[in-house]
């Protein structure tokens, strides 16, 4: 079983729509979680932090539930320029972090 | 802007060669690492490193080795190419042991062809 799995879509929404994706996780020592994203032919880059009590960043919220064992992204108000990969990824504690293969998203105009 | 700079964004090499991919930033970081990325399997830890000398085997370690001689530079090894290794590769740098550490900035990759 994958460490981390993430659904790799690809989700097609229209602008202004409300998306959210789901991540879970197998390694319950997992210490820290993260979404980044990572755009097309480029390299990934840090969104998020996702820490217990939820986070807002903007129109992004993130949620951890450690008892299921899975972490969520939720994009409010789709823009075009959120079209991208959108990584999980956790610290499991062993000073390197452990990826998930990325959900993509497409926002259609 | 911290920086990482792959020495080489396209490489084409046969079967059996030797390859050397390099890797530097700029901004005084102790940890750094190398993942490859591919389709379907997202980015999978080959090596890392948390200070100069040091290295740590990810989770695909086998087919490659590591060189940490300096802070700034961190390079990755392939002694006898194979079609296998045909990917992405990503080398990262972080900070520290604390939350900085969690931040890795990446460079822009080197796509390996070997044929």
């Amino acid at each position: 079983r994958k460490e981390v799995e993430q659904d790799p879509g690809p989700f097609n929404v229209p602008e202004g729509a409300t998306v959210a994706f789901n991540c879970t996780y197998s390694n319950s020592a997992s210490q820290s979680f993260f979404w980044y994203r990572q755009d097309c032919r480029k390299e990934p880059k840090l969104l998020m932090s996702v820490y217990s009590s939820g986070n807002e960043d903007g129109r992004f919220t993130a949620q951890l539930n450690r008892a299921s064992q899975y972490i969520s992204l939720l994009i409010r108000d789709s823009k075009l320029s959120d079209s991208a990969t959108y990584l999980c990824v956790l610290d499991t504690g062993r000073r390197a972090l452990t990826f998930g293969s990325g959900t993509r998203l497409q926002v259609q105009p | 802007d911290v920086k990482v700079t792959q020495s080489s964004r396209y490489l084409v090499k046969r079967t059996g060669e030797k390859v050397f991919l390099e890797c530097v930033q700029d901004m005084d970081h102790e940890n750094m690492f190398w993942y490859r990325q591919d389709p379907g399997l997202g980015l999978r830890l080959i090596y890392f490193s948390y200070d100069v000398k040091m290295k740590e085997k990810g989770d695909i370690p086998e087919g490659y080795s590591v060189s940490r001689e300096k802070k700034e530079r961190f390079s990755l090894i392939l002694e006898s190419a194979s079609t296998n290794q045909t990917s992405m590769y990503l080398c990262a740098s972080s900070g520290g042991t604390g939350g900085g550490a969690n931040v890795l900035t990446f460079g822009a990759g080197s796509r390996l062809t070997v044929l």
